[in-house]
C-alpha cells in the first residue's frame, strides 16, 4: 500500500523559512516524479513544484518559483519543499502526491499524504 | 498557462440523482484530464484520469468524457457518501492547474 506522509508544516512570520518533508513508502521511490500541491484554507487545489523521479529535473509554479526548492533523497524514499522568503499568501495545507505514470515527468497524481499546515503569520 | 472553468460551483441534488460537472479548457488539452474527489478534511482521491478512465476501485457510478476543451463529470445515480468538492485537472503541459472546485451538497 502506498503511504505518504508530510512533516515539518508550523506557525512561522513572514519572510521566515521551513523545511517541509515527505516519508514515501509501498512504492519503489526512485521510478516516480513526486509533487508537491497545496490548498489555501477554505480554496482549491494549486500545484506548486515537480520532481523528476532521479532528481534531474524541477519545476515551480510561478508563485513560488525563486522562493522555493524541490528537491528528493532517493535513498530515503523522501521528497522535500524548502520554502523561503515565505509571505502570508503561502498559508496553506501542502500535500505531497505521487505521479501515476512510470518515470514519466506528468501525469495523474494517484496517491496523496493527508498534508501538513503552514502558516504564515506575524 | 491554461485555465480549467468548472461549472457549477456548486450543487445541490438529492440521492438517486444523476450529477454532471463541466470543465472547460482554455487550449486543446487533449485527453490530458483527471477528475478528483476531495471530501471534507480529506486529501484529494484521484477518480478518472485521461478523461474518461475509471480508477481502480471506484464506483462504475463515476464517469467521465471529452476530448480537446471540453469535459464532463457524471455520476449516474447520486449516493449520500458522494457528498464532497470535485476538482478536474489537466495534465497537458506546465504548469499543471486545477478547476476551481464544485462542490456537491445533497438537496
Amino acid at each position: 500500500e502506498v503511504q505518504l506522509v508530510e512533516s515539518g508544516g508550523v506557525v512561522v512570520q513572514p519572510g521566515g523559512s521551513l523545511r517541509l518533508s515527505c516519508a514515501a513508502s509501498g512504492f519503489t521511490f526512485d521510478d516516480y516524479t513526486m509533487h508537491w500541491v497545496r490548498q489555501a484554507p477554505g480554496k482549491g487545489l494549486e500545484w506548486v513544484s515537480l520532481i523528476s523521479w532521479n532528481g534531474g529535473h524541477t519545476y515551480y509554479a510561478d508563485s513560488v518559483k525563486g522562493r522555493f526548492t524541490i528537491s528528493r533523497d532517493n535513498s530515503k524514499d523522501s521528497l522535500y519543499l524548502q520554502m523561503n522568503s515565505l509571505r502570508s499568501e503561502d498559508t496553506a495545507l501542502y500535500y505531497c502526491a505521487k505521479n501515476g505514470w512510470l518515470q514519466q515527468l506528468v501525469g495523474p497524481f494517484d496517491s496523496w499524504g493527508q498534508g501538513t499546515l503552514v502558516t504564515v503569520s506575524s | 498557462d491554461i485555465q480549467l472553468t468548472q461549472s457549477p460551483s456548486s450543487l445541490s441534488a438529492s440521492v438517486g440523482d444523476r450529477v454532471t460537472i463541466t470543465c472547460q479548457a482554455s487550449q486543446d488539452i487533449n485527453n490530458f484530464l483527471n477528475w478528483y474527489q476531495q471530501k471534507p478534511g480529506k486529501a484529494p482521491q484521484l477518480l478518472i484520469s485521461d478523461a474518461s478512465n475509471l480508477e481502480t476501485g471506484v464506483p462504475s457510478r463515476f464517469s467521465g468524457s471529452g476530448s480537446g476543451t471540453d469535459f464532463t463529470f457524471t455520476i449516474s445515480s447520486l449516493r449520500p457518501e458522494d457528498i464532497a468538492t470535485y476538482y478536474c485537472q489537466h495534465y497537458d503541459r506546465l504548469p499543471i492547474t486545477f478547476g476551481q472546485g464544485t462542490r456537491l451538497e445533497i438537496k
